[in-house]
């Protein structure tokens, strides 16, 4: 099965940008998604196809896709953007999501 | 304004059939390119993908527990359901549903609230 892997965590400073991968074989012939989940709550879209931002995610966040790496960047980390991130891809007919990572904000 | 909410038991004893609903509104799956999906999450840990089910009746799993998911709908009652037999407590978790769209490469794009279902006897 298709396996993509993500760091554990990630720190970033205020205001400062975080960037966060996804390694998986050739996942840049993948469409990649990623989603934001904060303690106690739902998963949040906010990259979709790589690079797409659903309506009301902030600028900030983007996204990008080749080869073996997605990313997801965000510009001007805040405090509100702290939480677990997940990516995910549409593979042999079925979702697969990442391990997750888990971002602070210092 | 797009809705989806998830119900069922929140505790099952071991081997029997967990049952989830996921009812939602503001989209109807009717239309071409929607589809429902069924997600999980086990205290503590990561996201694990399910199933999904297409406007067509097309319906996806994920292989580790395909032989153990079925995924049905009734568009008139904007209703997707879930039934997974034999359950053990490895099952215990979050269960979320999510609408999706073939247009947005099938990501999920609104999710429910998501249900506790804890397995134990």
């Amino acid at each position: 099965s298709y396996e993509l892997t993500q760091p554990l965590s990630v720190s970033v400073s205020l205001r400062q940008t975080a960037r966060i991968t996804c390694v998986g074989n050739n996942i840049g012939n993948k469409n990649v998604h990623w989603y934001h989940q904060k303690p106690g709550q739902a998963p949040v879209l906010v990259i979709y196809r790589d690079n797409n931002r659903p309506s009301g995610i902030p600028e900030r966040f983007s996204g990008s896709n080749s080869e073996n790496t997605a990313t997801l960047t965000i510009s001007g980390a805040q405090v509100g953007d702290e939480g677990d991130y997940y990516c995910q891809v549409w593979d042999s007919g079925s979702g697969v999501f990442g391990g997750g990572t888990k971002l602070t904000v210092l | 304004q797009i809705t989806l909410k998830e119900s069922g038991p929140t505790l099952v004893k071991p081997t029997q059939t967990l049952t989830l609903t996921c009812t939602f509104s503001g989209f109807s799956l009717t239309t071409s390119g929607v589809g429902v999906g069924w997600i999980r999450q086990p205290p503590g840990r990561a996201l694990e993908w399910l199933a999904l089910i297409f406007w067509d009746d097309d319906k996806r799993y994920s292989p580790s527990l395909k032989t153990r998911l079925t995924i049905t709908k009734d568009t008139f009652r904007n209703q997707v359901v879930l039934s997974m037999p034999n359950v053990d407590p490895v099952d215990t978790a979050t269960y979320y549903c999510a609408h999706s769209t073939t247009s947005g490469g099938n990501a999920l794009l609104s999710w429910g609230q998501g249900i506790l279902v804890s397995v134990s006897s």
